[in-house]
């Protein structure tokens, strides 16, 4: 079955860092991948979605993610990361019957 | 600026009461999604909607919990009896179709506790 994997649930970098967040899947295809954010308090916005298209994908704030069909990853980037970034990141993926699966969130710490 | 909103924001509730959650979803918007979040647990999908009919509810449980929507802009969560186990975050979504491959618009989520 397909599913989504998080690798961590917990990440910090400090202010000005790169920020990786990791996200494989488990597919025999390539699946439609979204990352969406979750300030607290908040509901979740999606940050950038990945459709089959271009392999590398910018979404909103400064961030983008690869599709990697050989590693099986869609791992979420920003180069150098804001103290409004503190929030939890969800990796969601879309399997054939359209089933919608989220992983079980990351969250993203950042040190003054 | 289109959001969707939800109502209550919050609910205080007894064990065993009919507890009832409203979504208003983004006008034009054919797609509704139900959606419970608790730390144990993370983000659950619990039903969703296409043009009014339900398409998916396989995530609720269906003895106590039923959603409905009475129109185009209007979408309800019930639970009755409700217990403390429900309490948790229930997010409203909204979106287009070709859902779920395009965008979802979330609300700002009811937090429900059940005493």
């Amino acid at each position: 079955a397909q599913s989504v994997t998080q690798l961590d649930s917990h990440v910090s970098v400090s202010e000005g860092t790169p920020v990786l967040l990791r996200c494989n899947y488990s597919s025999s295809y390539s699946p439609s991948l979204f990352w969406y954010v979750q300030h607290p308090n908040k509901g979740l916005q999606l940050l950038l979605k990945y459709t089959s298209a271009a392999t590398l994908v910018k979404g909103i704030n400064g961030f983008e993610a690869e599709f990697k069909k050989s590693e099986t990853s869609f791992h979420l980037t920003k180069p150098s990361a804001h103290m409004s970034d503190a929030a939890e990141y969800f990796c969601v993926v879309i399997r054939r019957d359209d089933k919608i699966i989220f992983g079980k969130g990351t969250r993203l710490h950042i040190l003054p | 600026d289109a959001r969707v909103t939800q109502t209550p924001r919050d609910k205080v509730t007894e064990m065993g009461q009919e507890v009832t959650m409203r979504c208003q979803p983004i006008l034009g918007h054919n797609t509704v999604f139900w959606y419970r979040q608790t730390m144990m647990q993370g983000l659950e999908l619990l039903a969703y909607f296409r043009n009014r009919a339900p398409l998916d509810d396989s995530g609720m449980p269906k003895d106590r919990f039923s959603a409905e929507m009475p129109d185009a802009t209007l979408a309800t969560l019930k639970i009755q009896p409700s217990e403390p186990r429900d309490s948790a975050v229930y997010f409203c979504a909204s979106g287009m179709t070709p859902i779920p491959y395009n965008e979802q618009f979330f609300g700002p989520g009811t937090r429900l506790t059940v005493l």
